[in-house]
């Protein structure tokens, strides 16, 4: 199947700093990339809706200058952690639908667990 | 809008028994519903889904599921788990149809499944 990976697997950074996670599709190409928070036992929250060539879609309650989303090519977007602080601690995901509106079928990158300091 | 109740957090078994994950949807529309798979420190493995046809769908490692439309429900099965069955099983839902919202996948909190030997 379809392979989603994600860069870094795992981040300890200090308060104030910025952290750029990566997530590529390494076989398909994704116009569209999913971005997920996980807490620890919770479920997965949709945090934003990754689009290439334009704008991210961000859902209800997430600051759009705090997690900056870049989709800038068919196999990788960015979401980058600006001013990270403890409260930003947490597990995020990344996934992709192997085909273009084929939101059925996503593929999930391994998560990058994120400690702010 | 829709919701994902998991009842069990936690559901610890022997092997070689039978096990059931509950799953419950609370949506007015059609839904797909799927189950996810989350093996310690990797991420989510799609384990099946229901999109339509065959109420009750398999997956290749022995587990399934069942939709049932007037109870809401899509409970996970499997009539003998192995030690290698260990992990945090997560249910979803996609609403069905057009629409912002056709690719949002809402999660359920998870059910971890601990077989014990």
């Amino acid at each position: 199947g379809a392979v989603v990976s994600q860069h870094p697997s795992r981040v300890i950074c200090k308060s104030g700093t910025s952290v750029k996670i990566e997530c590529r599709s390494l076989d398909f190409q994704a116009t569209t990339m999913f971005w997920y928070r996980q807490f620890p036992k919770q479920s997965l929250m949709l945090m934003a809706t990754s689009n290439e060539g334009s704008k991210a879609t961000y859902e209800q309650g997430v600051e759009k200058d705090k997690f900056l989303i870049n989709h800038a090519s068919l196999t990788l977007s960015t979401l980058t952690v600006t001013s990270a602080h403890p409260e930003d601690s947490s597990f995020y995901i990344c996934s992709a639908p192997s085909r273009p509106s084929l939101y059925n079928e996503q593929f999930f990158g391994p998560g990058t667990r994120l400690t702010v300091l | 809008a829709q919701s994902v109740t998991q009842l069990d957090s936690q559901v610890p078994v022997f092997e070689e028994a039978p096990v059931e994950l509950r799953c419950n949807y609370s949506s007015s529309v059609s839904v797909y519903l799927f189950w996810y798979v989350q093996y310690p420190n990797q991420g989510l493995q799609l384990l099946l889904k229901y999109l339509s046809g065959s109420t009750l769908v398999e997956s290749i490692n022995g587990f399934e599921a069942e939709f049932n439309k007037s109870q809401t429900s899509f409970h996970l099965r499997k009539p003998s788990v192995h030690i290698s069955d260990t992990a945090e099983y997560f249910c979803a839902v996609i609403i069905r149809g057009s629409g912002g919202s056709n690719y949002k996948l809402t999660f359920g909190k998870g059910t971890l499944l601990t077989v014990n030997p």
